[in-house]
């Protein structure tokens, strides 16, 4: 298996055009995670999807970012407008729960975001 | 909700010498408590886990320790070689009925291994 896939590796944006990031998930795993990275905040989980859906989206910093998951191989999180203040790396993580047990959970590569 | 708090934020050891990394968790009904090593420019990875039946956990050079009493654990590198250098994460979720499997990371220590 080639482990989570993320797209694209690197985007550099203009402040109020849209983003949209790309993940696909282990093949098999049942949970996904979208997560934001930056050195002032530390790692944070913005949104968590359970078998397709969307079981917590607390984390999402505000009503321009938004997150989909069509179908088990692939999601994608879109910010719109973005700001300065959205760059980041952003991971996509992926993992199963097995007899009420949550296993390893696996990182993809990331996007590193500038907005300009 | 979960909060994780994560010591030192920086640490920095000679080669060989042995380091600590400590993290507390504030909800008693976590019960998974992975640990994360993510190099420069690199994805998280996990390099050891423990669950709260056990106390205590070993994989070569790293060990996890575990008090659930009071709520805290850490992870512990001994004969530290450069390689080592990364931040390292903790975390803490709860499994198992009603959990919710949502893990809640500290703010990650900066492990710096000089030669």
């Amino acid at each position: 298996d080639a482990g989570v896939i993320q797209s694209p590796r690197h985007e550099v944006t203009e402040m109020g055009q849209e983003v949209t990031l790309r993940c696909k998930p282990i093949s098999g795993h049942d949970y996904l995670f979208w997560y934001r990275q930056t050195m002032m905040r530390g790692l944070e989980l913005l949104i968590y999807f359970n078998n397709n859906v969307p079981i917590d989206d607390s984390g999402m910093p505000e009503d321009r970012f938004s997150a989909k998951m069509p179908n088990a191989s692939f999601s994608t999180l879109k910010i719109q407008p973005s700001e300065p203040r959205d760059s980041a790396v952003y991971f996509c993580a992926s993992s199963l729960v097995y007899s009420g047990y949550l296993e390893t959970q696996y990182f993809g590569p990331g996007t590193r975001l500038l907005v300009l | 909700g979960e909060n994780v708090e994560q010591h030192p934020s920086t640490l920095s050891v000679q080669e060989g010498d042995s380091a600590v990394i400590k993290c507390t968790y504030s909800d008693s009904a976590s019960n998974y408590f992975p640990w994360y090593k993510q190099e420069l420019g690199k994805r998280p990875q996990l390099i050891i886990d423990i669950r709260s039946n056990v106390g205590e956990k070993k994989d070569q050079r790293i060990a996890v320790t575990l008090n659930k009493t009071a709520k805290h654990f850490s992870l512990h590198i001994t004969e530290t070689q450069p390689e080592d250098s990364a931040v390292y994460f903790c975390a803490a979720s709860k499994e198992g009925s009603g959990g919710s499997y949502i893990p809640t990371f500290g703010r990650g220590t900066s492990l710096i291994v000089h030669p």
